[in-house]
């Protein structure tokens, strides 16, 4: 079956302009998760939807970073006023069950979308 | 907190060798830690993971994985080597209780080479 797809696959923005990616997850997946990855760095977690209710956003890095996921499936991460900081690959996740019930679940990446600010 | 430390950057071996990546992790509450594979330009691949089951683990493409509790450690091998294992792996523990249960938390990544 279909896996998590992610558009665009790369991303290159001048600083200060604003950008939206995309995540489809598996078909009827109640959890999302976005992640950032820093170059050389393991993927760190921004924020996460359970169903269309976002529940944690505690890894967002700034108020420039919104996330929405409005009818429970697709789900677009903006990032506004883009910074060189900002330069990353940009991962979302998807799971069958609720988070909190699920702390063994497997996550189903997606193949990321590589954002670069120059 | 909970962490993962992932002790070796960058492993080489030669093809047909046996592979040992090391994490250690670092958990009050008994820890669901994962193996994740990221290959170039694709995204990460479950390799097994760990649910207070068997210590130890079998995973895809003949790698395994123990879970030591007394050496809070759950290091990844694999006897005999192939090229196309070539690529970044990252030990993973999601978090097992408060607020963020379920998260994630990535080591730094081990990247492999093989060498034909």
């Amino acid at each position: 079956g279909a896996g998590v797809s992610q558009s665009p696959r790369y991303k290159v923005a001048k600083r200060g302009q604003d950008v939206a990616l995309r995540c489809d997850p598996i078909s009827g997946h109640v959890s999302l998760f976005w992640y950032q990855q820093a170059l050389g760095q393991g993927p760190e977690f921004l924020t996460y939807f359970q169903n269309e209710a976002q529940l944690d956003k505690s890894g967002l890095p700034s108020d420039r970073f919104f996330a929405e996921r409005p009818e429970g499936s697709v789900s677009t991460l903006k990032i506004q006023r883009t910074q060189q900081e900002d330069s990353a690959v940009y991962l979302c996740a998807s799971s069958p069950h609720e988070r909190a019930g699920g702390a063994s679940d497997t996550q189903y990446f997606g193949p990321g979308t590589r954002l670069t600010v120059l | 907190a909970q962490s993962v430390t992932q002790l070796d950057s960058h492993v080489s071996v030669s093809e047909g060798t046996p592979v040992l990546l090391r994490c250690n992790y670092s958990s009050s509450y008994s820890p669901s830690l994962f193996w994740y594979v990221q290959h170039p330009n694709k995204g990460l691949q479950l390799l097994l993971k760990y649910t207070s089951a068997a210590t130890l683990v079998k995973g895809i493409n003949g790698f395994e994985a123990e879970f030591k509790k007394s050496e809070t450690s759950f290091h990844l091998t694999k006897p005999s080597a192939h090229m196309s294992d070539a690529a970044e792996y990252f030990c993973v523990v999601s978090v097992n209780y408060g607020g963020s249960q379920g998260n994630l938390i990535f080591g730094k990544g081990t990247k492999l080479s093989v060498k034909p």
